[in-house]
């Protein structure tokens, strides 16, 4: 079965400062991989996918992602983070040809002036 | 492209009450998906159309809950009796499916949050 584990429910940093947060699947097939950003009271939108090539992912905002399969893990990085990236995160999985997608639990991302 | 959109965004009811939450997906969009998400947790898969087809069914639908997309177009969501347990926020996401892509982006409307009293 599949499974996603965003380690730290809440992450704070300062403007301007390195942003990381942690994604860790399980998966019994080749995955596809997924960042999405929620803002309050709006519905998800998609930062970057992983399907097949490059493991180094680039998505909007400055954001980017490496999927490292000996460490089965998709972790999420930004250089400098900005005041509107504060929201929360979520990493996602789905199987390879297939349409279901699991969800983490979701990071908060805090982002100090 | 105008988005994803549901309707109503919030819902009152007591409980016992059936609700109906209406999605319209974006125009080209052939399938269609519904979430449920509760606080502090990400989105929990409920059910999933390809065109008007009902392919898939989380158990976490119980025999309360239905979903229809007739014509392959909107799609609605009922809960019949509705318990507290219900209150959540019910996300719809849509997606363009085509032969050869190894896997399609997901596009999400804002939710509607339910509340049962």
């Amino acid at each position: 079965a599949q499974s996603v584990t965003q380690l730290g429910s809440h992450v704070s940093v300062s403007e301007g400062a390195l942003v990381l947060l942690r994604c860790n699947y399980s998966s019994s097939v080749p995955p596809y991989l997924f960042w999405y950003v929620q803002y309050p009271n709006q519905g998800l939108q998609l930062l970057l996918k992983y399907t097949t090539g490059a493991t180094l992912v680039k998505g909007i905002n400055g954001f980017e992602a490496e999927f490292k399969k000996s460490e089965t893990s998709f972790h999420l990085t930004k250089p400098s983070a900005h005041m509107s990236d504060a929201a929360e995160y979520f990493c996602a999985v789905t199987m390879t040809g297939g349409f279901k997608t699991i969800f983490g639990a979701g990071t908060r991302l805090f982002v100090k002036a | 492209d105008t988005g994803v959109s549901q309707n109503p965004r919030h819902k009152i009811t007591k409980r016992g009450q059936n609700v109906t939450f209406r999605c319209d997906p974006i125009s080209e969009h052939n399938r269609l998906y519904w979430y449920r998400q509760t606080l502090g947790q990400g989105p929990e898969f409920l059910t999933y159309f390809q065109n008007e087809a009902q392919l898939e069914k989380s158990r976490l639908l119980s025999d309360r809950f239905s979903a229809e997309r007739p014509k392959g177009s909107f799609s609605t969501l009922e809960i019949q009796r509705t318990e507290q347990g219900d209150s959540a926020m019910y996300l719809c996401a849509s997606s363009l499916a085509l032969a050869g892509v190894i896997t399609d982006t997901q596009y999400f409307g804002p939710g509607t949050r339910l509340t049962v009293l």
